[in-house]
């Protein structure tokens, strides 16, 4: 199994802030990865695919990065709705989530 | 409009069998896997699974292999989740989502369907 590693779990921000989370991989996924956004009550929502590429209709401010066994979700300035839940998810053999991160106010 | 609506919410007792389903509308069944994910209340999100409707072929992760079966009906478009005797750590969310490849980024949700074991 592919282990995925977040962090932080729990990440406090203030409105314009630049949030940067971290996902690490227990062995290389190339660019196979994935990250989630999930607000309470909600299903998750792709954010980021392939690592870097921005799902259609998602905010440019989200920004992915990395590839191997590293890689950074990153909001540049952050806004009201986007305090959530992030997952990332491996998807070069199966899929794993990572733990998850909560940005916070 | 691509869709995954997944049944209501399920209260049963510890030993009885449960079957959940997920119908998909908008899309074609069969051209498409379909990937089951858990959600323990307050927890993180697990992959527990994916099922091609073209050949009805079933892939488990292995926390989940033997616990669960995976199954769909063409006819009805819906793909399913079942357990032959569930257990109080059963309790969670359960979503289905659309992978865009065997192994590929869920790009479609479905609602949830909250199962409780009590």
């Amino acid at each position: 199994d592919i282990q995925m590693t977040q962090s932080p779990s729990t990440l406090s921000a203030s409105i314009g802030d630049r949030v940067t989370i971290t996902c690490r991989a227990s062995q290389s996924i190339s660019n196979w990865l994935a990250w989630y956004q999930q607000k309470p009550g909600r299903a998750p929502r792709l954010l980021i695919y392939k690592a870097s590429t921005l799902e259609r209709g998602v905010p440019s401010r989200f920004r992915g990065s990395g590839s191997g066994t590293e890689f950074t979700l990153t909001i540049t300035s952050l806004q009201p709705d986007d305090f959530a839940t992030y997952y990332c998810q491996q998807y070069d053999f199966y899929g794993t989530f990572g733990q998850g991160t909560k940005v916070d106010i | 409009e691509e869709r995954l609506v997944q049944s209501g919410p399920e209260l049963k007792k510890p030993g009885e069998s449960l079957r959940i389903s997920c119908r998909v509308s908008g899309y074609s069944f069969t051209t498409y896997w379909i990937a089951w994910v858990r959600q323990v209340p307050g927890k993180g999100l697990e992959w527990m699974g994916i099922f091609y409707p073209g050949d009805s072929e079933a892939r488990y992760s292995p926390s989940f292999r033997g616990q669960v079966t995976l199954s769909a009906d063409k006819s009805l478009n819906t793909a399913y989740l079942q357990w032959s005797s569930v257990e109080a750590s059963d309790t969670a969310l359960y979503y289905c989502a659309r992978p865009l490849s065997e192994a590929g980024r869920l790009d479609l949700w479905g609602q949830g369907t909250m199962v409780t074991v009590s």
